[in-house]
């Protein structure tokens, strides 16, 4: 079946460090991919999604690249702040018309220390 | 504010009790879905409706059942609760071409 796989966490970052929070995911036909963000005591937020393959995610200074051939979307940003900590999840589902079940990775936990 | 309604926020169950979990959506919304949340496993699938009137098992619908009671409404009841299912519950829900848009959870401890 479906599944993604994270990198484990935690990660503590220095403020202002480059961020990477590695994704995988196996699928069947072309999935839709999402970073959803929990921030403390909060549901989870839709981060970033892209929809079909080379499409970049991008929104809070975070990006994601739906990336076919490695089968991976991964985290980027560019100088994290203390208000990024937060536990970062990677998420698959069905094309957005249909269905879109949402199958979640183990979560990522950041800290970003001042 | 417009989005996803839970209650409880929080709540303590003996072993063998039964218990309601309400959620809520004002957004119009079609599908609705119920989540549980434990340490180092994600999110999982208990149910999901995709439209008013239907209701669909999804990765772990064991111990749990559901009703949907009208578009707004999506209720998750445990009949007897285990202490395997502490948990952190979340609901959501999304229209055709949107994401899934998600509750603040219900935090439920059972002894």
């Amino acid at each position: 079946g479906d599944s993604v796989t994270q990198m484990e966490g935690p990660v503590t970052l220095s403020e202002e460090a480059f961020l990477t929070i590695n994704c995988t995911y196996t699928a069947t036909g072309y999935p839709s991919l999402f970073w959803y963000v929990q921030y403390p005591g909060e549901g989870l937020q839709l981060l970033l999604k892209a929809t079909k393959a080379d499409d970049k995610g991008s929104n809070k200074g975070f990006e994601a690249t739906y990336r076919k051939e490695t089968t991976s979307f991964h985290l980027e940003k560019g100088s994290v702040q203390v208000s990024d900590s937060a536990v970062y999840f990677c998420a698959l589902g069905g094309p957005m018309e249909y269905g879109n079940k949402l199958v979640f990775g183990a979560g990522t936990i950041l800290r970003v220390k001042s | 504010n417009a989005g996803v309604t839970q209650t409880p926020k929080f709540q303590v169950l003996k072993t063998g009790q039964s218990m309601t979990l309400q959620c809520a959506q004002d957004m119009n919304h079609n599908s609705m879905y119920w989540y549980r949340q434990d340490p180092g496993m994600g999110l999982r699938l208990i149910y999901y409706s995709a439209s008013e009137g239907t209701t669909d098992k999804g990765e772990v619908p064991n111990g749990y059942n559901v009703s949907r009671l009208n578009k707004r409404e999506f209720s998750l009841r445990l009949e007897s609760a285990a202490p395997s299912q502490t948990s952190v519950y979340f609901c959501a829900s999304r229209t055709a071409t949107q994401p899934q848009h998600f509750g603040d959870g219900t935090r439920l401890s059972i002894l």
